[in-house]
């Protein structure tokens, strides 16, 4: 199976500031990545998918990149909206697995 | 406005099944794959099972492969999961999300809870 692991696991920040979440494949998944935000109590939220691509309606400060094994998710100008957890997927191969998240606090 | 919208959760006991259901609408439903995807309190996101647009293809996790089976019905716009021979470590929010063609789950429903206890 594919590990997925992101860091840091936990990120505290200011609105405003510019945060990056890395998350790094066990082996090579092209740009199979996709990014969610999830917040207390509800469903997961695509943000972007193929590793850069932002899902519609996404704000444009949400930011992907990488491939092959290591892609980083960034936030520019965050939000008090943005905060959540936030988890990468990998959907190169089954089984399809998630990272552990990363909890971007105030 | 695509919705998905999960029901058959629960309390059940260990060696228990249950049978979650999931309503779709809002798109074509017969052609898209279609997921369960679960939480259990306090943890992070478990894939869990996918199934094909047709139905002919169908994926598991190790840990439910043998207990749990995915399957649709395209007439119904329905995803269904059987679950049998539950276990505590079951215990979880499954969420059914739809797939964007070859890519990750871009709509999912609000989840329903299954509790695994004696």
């Amino acid at each position: 199976d594919i590990q997925m692991t992101q860091s840091p696991s936990t990120l505290s920040a200011f609105v405003g500031d510019t945060v990056t979440i890395t998350c790094r494949a066990s082996q090579s998944i092209s740009s199979s990545l996709g990014w969610y935000q999830q917040k207390p109590g509800k469903a997961p939220k695509l943000l972007i998918y193929k590793a850069s691509i932002l899902e519609d309606g996404v704000p444009s400060r949400f930011t992907g990149s990488g491939s092959g094994a290591e892609f980083t998710l960034t936030i520019s100008s965050l939000q008090p909206d943005d905060f959540a957890t936030y988890y990468c997927q990998q959907y190169d191969n089954y089984p399809w697995t998630f990272g552990q998240g990363t909890k971007v606090d105030i | 406005e695509v919705q998905l919208l999960e029901s058959g959760g629960g309390l059940v006991q260990p060696g228990g099944s249950l049978r979650l259901s999931c309503a779709a609408s809002g798109f074509i439903f017969r052609n898209y794959a279609l997921s369960w995807v679960r939480q259990a309190p306090g943890k992070g996101l478990e894939w869990v099972s996918s199934i094909s647009n047709s139905g002919g293809s169908t994926f598991y996790t190790d840990s439910v492969k043998g207990r749990f089976t995915i399957s649709r019905d395209n007439s119904k716009n329905t995803l269904s999961l059987q679950m049998d021979s539950l276990r505590e470590e079951d215990t979880a929010v499954y969420y059914c999300a739809k797939r964007l063609t070859l890519g990750p789950l871009d709509n999912w429903g609000q989840g329903t809870l299954v509790t695994v206890s004696s």
